[in-house]
C-alpha cells in the first residue's frame, strides 16, 4: 500500500528539539521528493520546503531557514523533520506529502510547544 | 513570492447544487502549475485536481478545474454532503510554493 506514515504527537518545551519522522511505502523512495507543509493550529497551510530525494539536497522557504533541518535515511525509505530551539509558536500540525503536487500527505504530526 | 487569494471566504449551498471556487494569482502561473487540496477536519489535505484540470486518481467527475495564467476555478458539479471541506488552491511553478487561504464548504 503506497502511503506515508508520520510518528506520533510530540509536547515539548521552549527551547527543546523535536524530530517528525515520515516513513514512505509502496514506491521507490528515491523516484519523488519530499515536502514539508505546517499547519498551525486552525489556520490554513504553509509550504516549509522540500528535500531532493535522490540527492538529499533540502530547500527551504523564507521563514524556515536555521531551526528546520531536513534530512533522509534512504534505507528505511524515511524522510526527517527536526526544529530545533522549539518556539510557542512552533506549535502545530506538521504533514511531509509526496512530490511536486502533493500527490500524497502523511496523516500529519501534532507539535505541541508549551512550558 | 505568488500570492494566490481565494474567494469566496465560505460558500453555504444545499446537497445537488453547484459550487464554484475561485483562486487568482498575484503573476501569471506558467503551464498552469496549480493544484486543488480537500481538507476535512481533523484530516490531512487530499490531492482533488494537478495542472489545473487533471483530477487525481479517485476523484470523482463531479470534481472539475479549469483556468489559465492568474484565474483558476474548481468547481463541484453536484454537492454531495460529504463534499463540506476546506478547498485550497496551490501553485507550484515557482518557489516558494503557495497555497491560498481556503474555501470552507458548507453544505
Amino acid at each position: 500500500q503506497v502511503q506515508l506514515v508520520q510518528s506520533g504527537p510530540e509536547l515539548k518545551k521552549p527551547g527543546a528539539s523535536v524530530n517528525v519522522s515520515c516513513k514512505a511505502s509502496g514506491y521507490s523512495f528515491i523516484t519523488h521528493a519530499m515536502h514539508w507543509v505546517r499547519q498551525a493550529p486552525g489556520q490554513g497551510l504553509e509550504w516549509m520546503g522540500w528535500i531532493n530525494t535522490k540527492t538529499g539536497n533540502p530547500t527551504y522557504a523564507q521563514g524556515f531557514t536555521g531551526r528546520f533541518v531536513f534530512s533522509l535515511d534512504t534505507s528505511v525509505s524515511t524522510a526527517y523533520l527536526q526544529i530545533s530551539s522549539l518556539k510557542v509558536e512552533d506549535t502545530a500540525v506538521y504533514y511531509c506529502a509526496r512530490t511536486r503536487f502533493l500527490d500524497l500527505w502523511g496523516r500529519g504530526t501534532l507539535v505541541t510547544v508549551s512550558s | 513570492e505568488i500570492v494566490l487569494t481565494q474567494s469566496p471566504g465560505t460558500l453555504s449551498l444545499s446537497p445537488g447544487e453547484r459550487a464554484t471556487l475561485s483562486c487568482r494569482a498575484s503573476q501569471s502561473i506558467s503551464s498552469a502549475y496549480v493544484a486543488w487540496y480537500q481538507q476535512k477536519p481533523g484530516r490531512a489535505p487530499r490531492l482533488l485536481m494537478y495542472v489545473a484540470s487533471t483530477r487525481a486518481t479517485g476523484i470523482p467527475d463531479r470534481f472539475s478545474g479549469s483556468g489559465s495564467g492568474t484565474e483558476f476555478t474548481l468547481t463541484i458539479s453536484r454537492l454531495e454532503p460529504e463534499d463540506c471541506a476546506v478547498y485550497y488552491c496551490q501553485q507550484y511553478d515557482r518557489p516558494p510554493q503557495t497555497f491560498g487561504q481556503g474555501t470552507k464548504v458548507e453544505i
